[in-house]
């Protein structure tokens, strides 16, 4: 089956230690989002990727980055993380021109 | 700009009884809408879409919703509630901005099922 994959699902890092998390889809969709998502809360958009464009959001620390080497995968980069950074990171994607998001099973980040 | 918004931030049925989860939304043209769900520690699974075909939606586990642009509102329900539907249920308006999709989330509501 076409999915969206997150790995790993928890990650425990330390305050200040750079982390990275993964995602990959079988969907050969163009764009592809990286969400934050707090307890009790709507999830956040962070980016997104159409192809190799990164499109950032306005608000969204300078401390969050990304890559996307290829159209199948695409990374997290928290470079320093802080206790606020602790939330479940949920990658989705979508076709281009599409209105419709996937969403992979997230990745639950500790920060201690 | 388009806005959804969730009526109930917490629902509570009893097994068997039927769900209404409750949705309004605000767009200045035919929006797309959808209802994804999310158990605990897990992602957003979606239920069901609008995208201004039939105004009555079937989804997946039972649900449906009704596009109602009268009243602005995109209800969710079921006829008969059970145990693994407790979960907690985001009502989302989707806009397209350039090569991607712009997703603008309710605040979400939890359904609590009891036996």
């Amino acid at each position: 089956d076409a999915m969206v994959i997150q790995n790993p699902r928890y990650q425990v890092t330390q305050f200040g230690k750079p982390v990275t998390l993964s995602c990959s889809q079988t969907l050969n969709h163009n764009v592809m989002y990286w969400y934050q998502q707090k307890s009790s809360q709507a999830p956040k958009l962070l980016f997104h990727y159409y192809d190799k464009d990164f499109n950032n959001e306005a608000d969204t620390p300078d401390n969050f980055q990304s890559r996307r080497p290829n159209t199948s995968f695409c990374f997290l980069d928290i470079r320093s993380p802080g206790l606020g950074d602790a939330a479940m990171y949920l990658c989705a994607t979508s076709r281009l021109g599409g209105y419709e998001q996937y969403f992979g099973p997230g990745t639950r980040l500790t920060v201690t | 700009a388009q806005s959804v918004t969730q009526l109930d931030s917490h629902v509570s049925v009893s097994e068997g009884t039927p769900v209404l989860l409750r949705c309004n939304y605000s767009s200045s043209y035919s929006p797309s809408l959808f209802w994804y769900v999310q158990h605990p520690n897990k992602g957003l699974q979606l239920l069901l879409k609008y995208t201004s075909a039939a105004t009555l939606v079937k989804g997946i586990n039972g649900f449906e919703a009704e596009f109602k642009k009268s009243e602005t509102s995109f209800h969710l329900t079921k006829p008969s509630a059970h145990m693994s539907d407790a979960a907690e249920y985001f009502c989302v308006v989707s806009e397209r901005t350039g090569t991607a999709s712009k997703l603008t989330f309710g605040t979400g509501t939890r359904l609590q099922v009891t036996l």
